[in-house]
């Protein structure tokens, strides 16, 4: 079973430009997840799809940050314009659970790190 | 809110050495727990899980226990090898929120020398 698919791997881009990740989910899974890790801590969620509506974006940095997850699979995450705090890993996760139904495990990508100077 | 509270790190042992991380949390509801790992170059994989109180995850050799009285979920391995070096994070799951919205710990590195 391939896993979840990201890309790029590694960014480095000057503040104030602009950013996109994207993410290929497990096949067939339900929720979609994207992860904001700042080196030293762990990892903390920034936007949760079911399908391609959205969860939950409570933490997501809506003046600067967007997310999209057209069709329900693939999905794609903008950062306009970046910031130096901006600088992370970003994490993709897939899960095949549905709301009200019961979390399993999430299966995570590599990831991709950014570095913006 | 919900939060995880782990050890920190870096932990550093010999091989065959007894490992444990502590992990405690602090959540409403009935929260489930998690051990990730993440291997140097490698995303976060699922070590170990329990969804209520006493039960006991594990897998590779490593175990923890859902202690709800103590709100603890420590991480065990009674011989680790050079292998086991990694970074671990606890993390746990609130049903009464996001579905499937995992809180992470900080992540505690493990060095493992022969």
């Amino acid at each position: 079973e391939a896993g979840v698919a990201q890309s790029p791997r590694y960014k480095i881009i000057e503040k104030r430009q602009s950013v996109a990740f994207w993410c290929n989910p497990i096949s067939g899974h339900a929720t979609l997840y994207w992860y904001q890790q700042i080196l030293g801590q762990g990892p903390k969620l920034l936007i949760q799809f079911q399908n391609n509506g959205v969860v939950d974006d409570s933490q997501l940095p809506k003046d600067r940050f967007s997310a999209e997850r057209l069709k329900g699979v693939d999905s794609t995450l903008k950062i306009q314009p970046a910031k130096l705090e901006d600088s992370a890993v970003y994490l993709c996760a897939s899960s095949p659970g549905s709301l009200g139904g019961t979390f399993s495990e999430a299966f995570f990508g590599q990831g991709t790190r950014l570095t913006v100077v | 809110g919900d939060s995880v509270t782990q050890m920190e790190g870096p932990v550093t042992l010999s091989e065959e050495a007894f490992l444990t991380i502590n992990c405690t949390y602090t959540a409403t509801g009935y929260p489930s727990l998690f051990w990730y790992v993440q291997y140097p170059g490698e995303g976060l994989q699922l070590l170990l899980k329990a969804t209520k109180a006493d039960d006991k995850g594990s897998n590779k050799g490593f175990e923890a226990t859902y202690r709800k009285e103590t709100t603890s979920f420590h991480l065990e391995k009674g011989s680790v090898q050079v292998s086991d070096s990694a970074v671990y994070f606890c993390a746990l799951t609130n049903y009464g929120g996001s579905q499937g919205n995992l809180i992470f710990g900080k992540g505690t590195k493990l060095s493992v020398k022969p």
